[in-house]
């Protein structure tokens, strides 16, 4: 069982260059989460989805997009990269709903620097 | 807005010791989760423990344990019998009710040190 899974583990872009960062779980869960970690700092979230075709906006949403057509995967999209962007970015999932024992697992996460 | 706080950058102990990590948050919530997540070096994301606002019972999971303390808005990890395997950033966490989006807001975490 893989869990959460995310591509690439590093990357380096230039200023104003575009990428998608890759998501997939295969534990069959309809909430999954975007998340950047800035240095020395919690996480913070990008964008969140409670199901195939349903996305929203989380904290830090500016510079990014995201689509949901699939259950397992759920990618990341960074369209004309800019300095601030250079965090390590974790995607999540969870079964979602009303269970009580909703718990969030993460990947290992994406080191992005854009330079 | 919910707000959580961690109010301790870095904390050491020694192995074999016990050591008590501080979180608060804010909320005008009364039906909520809070975790703990430790992240080693590694940067994988481990849930620790979780603790549902509405038991008064503090969770308990082998050698981590919570002080719930929902009037405080309180909620401290104790850990006993430190290990090396301890070293990490601990991160304490909030979510909201069951279909609020299910989201976590985090802390800005604590960088611990189990020293031999």
């Amino acid at each position: 069982n893989a869990g959460v899974t995310q591509t690439p583990k590093f990357r380096i872009l230039k200023i104003g260059q575009s990428m998608t960062l890759q998501c997939t779980q295969d534990m069959n869960h309809n909430y999954m989460y975007w998340y950047r970690q800035d240095p020395g700092m919690g996480l913070k979230l990008i964008y969140y989805s409670v199901g195939a075709g349903i996305t929203d906006k989380g904290e830090v949403p500016n510079g990014y997009n995201v689509s949901r057509s699939t259950t397992e995967d759920f990618p990341l999209r960074l369209e004309l990269a800019a300095p601030s962007q250079t965090s390590v970015y974790f995607c999540a999932s969870s079964e979602g709903g009303a269970s009580s024992t909703d718990t969030q697992y993460f990947g290992p996460g994406t080191r992005l620097t854009v330079l | 807005a919910q707000t959580v706080t961690q109010s301790q950058p870095e904390m050491s102990v020694q192995e074999a010791e016990t050591v008590t990590l501080s979180c608060t948050y804010d909320t005008s919530e009364n039906n909520y989760y809070l975790f703990w997540y430790k992240q080693p070096p590694s940067r994988q994301m481990i849930l620790v423990i979780r603790q549902e606002a509405y038991k008064q019972q503090n969770a308990t999971e082998n050698r981590f344990s919570v002080n719930f303390q929902k009037a405080a808005k309180s909620f401290s990890l104790k850990i006993s019998d430190s290990q090396l395997g301890d070293t990490a950033m601990y991160f304490c966490a909030f979510m909201k009710g069951a279909n609020a989006g299910n989201m976590l807001t985090f802390g800005g975490g604590t960088r611990l040190m189990v020293k031999p």
